[in-house]
């Protein structure tokens, strides 16, 4: 089973631009691995972002963008409102295999 | 709305069993396969199980494969996860979370219960 890597924290100022990487230890990630973004706030249950690489779900903040980047998936914040501070997991379903979460990045916004 | 609520969590000692509930509502339950996820005080997601829409698809992680048996009542919109012998390193929050695909297994999930609580020791 592959590993997920992700960075395990950044940070951000507010209004500023970061972006967050998934790496897998198979390979390139790819559009076949459908990539998810989830954010999980302190204290809160995880709430999913961005599915299939890019799509957004009718909750997503519009700030929010997904995309592959040199063999990773990638999540960029535009436009850093202090209520972005969190967890993100990347997750690779890859299409009906086993599921694997990333270790998570904790974003800092200050 | 899509709303799902866990239940049954609770303190257990080490090789006791416990049974976790998720009741479903807000969308054609019976379409949708559903996951169990948990997450370790302090630590990261976990994916733990998965459950086709008709009960016929049934997945586990490693860590749990022969201890935890994943089952659904459709027409009671409910999801469950038995837990057999369990250990001090199954401590954690369990979510149950619904699939973001209809009739499809992606194993990519879209909405998350506020996860119910597994505390193992002795």
């Amino acid at each position: 089973q592959a590993v997920v890597t992700q960075e395990p924290s950044l940070s951000v100022s507010p209004g500023g631009t970061v972006t967050l990487t998934c790496a897998s230890s198979a390979g390139p990630v790819t559009s076949g691995h459908s990539p998810y973004w989830i954010q999980q706030k302190p204290g809160q249950a995880p709430r999913t972002l961005i599915y299939d690489t890019s799509n957004k779900h009718s909750w997503t903040p519009v700030r929010f963008s997904g995309s592959l980047v040199g063999g990773k998936a990638a999540l960029t914040l535009s436009g850093a409102q202090p209520e972005d501070e969190a967890d993100y997991y990347c997750l690779l379903p890859s299409n009906g295999a086993r599921p694997v979460f990333g270790g998570g990045t904790r974003l800092t916004v200050l | 709305e899509v709303q799902l609520v866990e239940s049954g969590g609770g303190l257990v000692q080490p090789g006791r069993s416990l049974r976790l509930s998720c009741a479903a509502s807000g969308f054609t339950f019976d379409d949708y396969t559903m996951h169990w996820v948990r997450q370790a005080p302090g630590k990261g997601l976990e994916w733990v199980s998965s459950i086709g829409w008709t009960s016929v698809s049934i997945d586990y992680a490693d860590a749990v494969r022969g201890r935890f048996t994943t089952s659904r009542d459709n027409a009671k919109k409910s999801l469950y996860l038995e837990m057999n012998s369990l250990r001090t390193e199954d401590t954690a929050l369990y979510y149950c979370a619904k699939d973001n695909r209809r009739l499809y297994k992606s194993n990519g999930m879209d909405v998350w219960g506020q996860g119910t609580t597994v505390t193992v020791s002795s």
